[in-house]
């Protein structure tokens, strides 16, 4: 596709379930991010990959949170043991190396019930 | 106290008025700014791009950056519409931490 795709778009997932969240980057983008938004507020950084080496994932906010992007494509984020505080928006953006223009999916909605 | 600081509105505006969206920072290392549109269930897009300070000039938008102040602002003129969304203003340091800080958005609505 032309753009970043992240499926699912909605997740309803029950407490304590884990889930996985996929991104699929433009091609050829070196680099990805994982962002996380809460609702009315901008988003965070989670962690950032260059082809498949995570170089930064400072913004994981508890070690429930993982992210691997194997083949330096196609990214997941996985959350263990989901809590309700974890419900937002998933955003992962992709950029060329040495480019500072990310773009971003459509994001996933996670609720946690 | 945030590293980045955003009025949230929401901003009402009649259609044609020009649009002031401003953020403030604490972090000097700050270099690069960036200011994101969000429409609603969307990820966010890159509007316009500043290194240092300075302004830029895009169509009807115009960025400024005032790194003596800690001040940056985006203005928007002849506004339409179709430019009611949320506006992010983010920020990045040059490391090879090339992560982006984000303020939290204005929600801005152009009223037709």
């Amino acid at each position: 596709g032309a753009g970043v795709s992240q499926s699912p778009r909605y997740k309803v997932a029950k407490r304590g379930q884990d889930v996985a969240l996929r991104c699929d980057p433009i091609s050829g983008h070196v680099s990805l991010f994982w962002y996380q938004q809460a609702l009315g507020q901008g988003p965070e950084f989670l962690t950032y990959f260059q082809n498949e080496a995570q170089l930064d994932k400072s913004g994981l906010p508890s070690d429930r949170f993982f992210a691997e992007r194997p083949e330096g494509s196609v990214s997941t984020l996985k959350i263990q043991r989901t809590q309700q505080e974890d419900s937002a928006v998933y955003l992962c953006a992709s950029s060329t190396q040495g480019n500072t223009e990310a773009f971003f999916g459509q994001g996933t909605r996670l609720t946690v019930v | 106290q945030k590293e980045v600081e955003q009025d949230p509105g929401p901003l009402s505006v009649p259609e044609g008025a020009i649009v002031s969206l401003n953020c403030t920072y604490s972090n000097s290392a700050f270099q690069y700014f960036m200011w994101y549109r969000q429409y609603s269930r969307k990820g966010p897009e890159l509007l316009m791009y500043t290194y240092s300070s300075g302004n830029k000039e895009d169509g009807r938008f115009t960025a400024q950056v005032d790194k003596s102040s800690k001040y940056i602002s985006l203005f928007i003129r002849d506004s339409q519409p179709s430019d009611s969304a949320t506006y992010l203003c983010a920020m990045s340091v040059r490391t090879g931490r090339r992560a982006l800080t984000f303020g939290s958005g204005t929600r801005l609505q152009v009223q037709p």
